[in-house]
């Protein structure tokens, strides 16, 4: 049973424009989540990430949301460029002991010069 | 900083063979790295938890003595997949931590496993 979840395999949106990725998890107890992106046949690479005693953090064109009531969270990209087409996880702690993390499906962003 | 490498980043292999995986932190201290394996246009799972000097953690259904894991420094923890068979074929993929209070991980690059 898959904790973390995005639903949206696939966005397009053209550069310049707002890229917005979302993630849904199921268990209460995740205190952390982080983003990632991932190129083909690459290791993925660490964005952004956010306590769950926070609602937004931000990081130059990326900001990542927390809605813990609704165990929701989103990327926003702004302006998005071609640049960032990739793949994105989000992903939680599985467990805080061994840190380990258990990912989305990932979402793969398409962006159009 | 934060850079972790793996090596090979692409091997065939017979199926029969074994094959060894490293995975280095270059910049840092690792006292924990996980391994992940991910199939084609599916998302990342964890294989095991490796802490250095001392046994590793597997998950469910991934079967220890087939994929046989030493952090035997701070630095270097090897994955080696034996008597490889062609569904071994996938994309095995290292993290790392340190040991600050973080909880980011830093993954390397990949290795792409095809089994013949």
């Amino acid at each position: 049973d898959q904790q973390v979840k995005q639903n949206s395999p696939s966005l397009s949106v053209q550069e310049g424009r707002i890229s917005i990725l979302n993630c849904d998890y199921t268990n209460s107890m995740f205190d952390y989540f982080l983003w990632y992106k991932k190129y083909p046949a690459e290791g993925p690479t660490f964005l952004i990430s956010i306590s769950s005693i926070k609602d937004k953090n931000e990081d130059g064109r990326f900001t990542v949301f927390l809605n813990k009531s609704a165990k929701h969270l989103s990327l926003h990209i702004v302006p998005s460029q071609p640049g960032d087409s990739a793949v994105y996880f989000c992903a939680s702690i599985l467990d805080t002991g061994r840190r380990a993390l258990t990912f989305g499906s990932g979402t793969r962003l398409q962006v159009q010069p | 900083g934060a850079v972790v490498s793996q090596h090979p980043s692409w091997v065939i292999c017979k199926s029969g063979t074994s094959v060894k995986i490293e995975c280095r932190s270059l910049d840092f201290q690792a006292t924990t790295m996980f391994w992940y394996r991910q199939f084609p246009k599916q998302s990342l799972m964890l294989m095991a938890t490796s802490n250095e000097g001392s046994k590793a953690t597997y998950e469910q259904g991934v079967e220890k003595d087939k994929f046989l894991i030493n952090h035997a420094s701070l630095t270097l923890s090897t994955l080696t997949v034996t008597s490889a068979h062609p569904e071994d074929s996938s994309f095995y993929i290292c993290s790392a931590r340190s040991s600050g209070i973080g909880y980011e991980q830093y993954f390397g690059p990949g290795t792409r496993l095809t089994v013949t």
